[in-house]
């Protein structure tokens, strides 16, 4: 079955301690992007990833990394999380940049208290 | 970059009227307009596309228009059902990154 798979759905932790979310695809999407939705503000997109090593800031990348190593995987990367990155994280993948319909993962919900 | 502004962003209507919710986009390369519909507590799915070489697409109860020089297109959304309650996104792509819409909250009253 084709899918974006994210991990894990649901995270409460503390300020301060890293963590890693983790997002895989299965259909050999080239572009590969990390949104996080609030209320109010719609899906704002925080980095993407053309292909593999390519990666670009999106529209709020402040306190967020990500890597491209491989095609399928797509990791978001919180170093130092903040109250302010409490929110709910999709990662979404396609066929091409930005004309081509994507697909999303089931989000993640981080509380960071 | 690409600017995309959605109206309204809340709709009540009753089951069996029509909906309709507008988006508009700043950047004239952009080539590629989907809407996503998010159920829930579940992820954004596609419900339709327009590319820039068609003015008119249906599937079903939903259409989707696009007046390219005006830089908008809407969603229409014809007898409707209370499943159609939903957030309702609208995206522009092609010429950059996409770039979606703040949503359109559309509640059908039974």
């Amino acid at each position: 079955e084709a899918q974006v798979t994210q991990n894990p759905r649901y995270l409460i932790t503390v300020t301060g301690k890293k963590l890693t979310v983790t997002c895989s695809q299965n259909m050999n999407h080239e572009y590969m992007s990390w949104y996080r939705q609030d209320p109010g503000l719609g899906l704002r997109q925080i980095y993407y990833s053309m292909n593999v090593e390519v990666t670009d800031k999106g529209d709020v990348p402040e306190g967020y990394k990500v890597s491209r190593k491989e095609k399928r995987n797509f990791p978001l990367i919180l170093e130092s999380p903040s109250p302010n990155q409490t929110s709910l994280y999709f990662c979404a993948s396609s066929f091409s940049q930005s004309n081509q319909p994507q697909h999303f993962g089931d989000g993640t919900r981080l509380s960071i208290l | 970059g690409e600017n995309v502004e959605q109206h309204p962003s809340t709709l009540s209507v009753q089951e069996g009227d029509s909906a309709v919710i507008k988006c508009t986009y700043s950047d004239s390369a952009s080539n590629y307009f989907p809407w996503y519909k998010q159920e829930l507590g579940k992820r954004p799915q596609l419900i339709i596309d327009i590319r820039s070489n068609v003015g008119e697409k249906k599937d079903q109860r939903i259409a989707v228009t696009l007046n390219k020089t005006a830089k908008h297109f809407s969603l229409h959304i014809t007898e409707t059902q209370p499943e159609d309650s939903a957030v309702y996104f609208c995206a522009a792509g092609g010429s950059y990154i996409p770039t979606f819409g703040r949503g359109t909250s559309l509640i059908v009253h039974p």
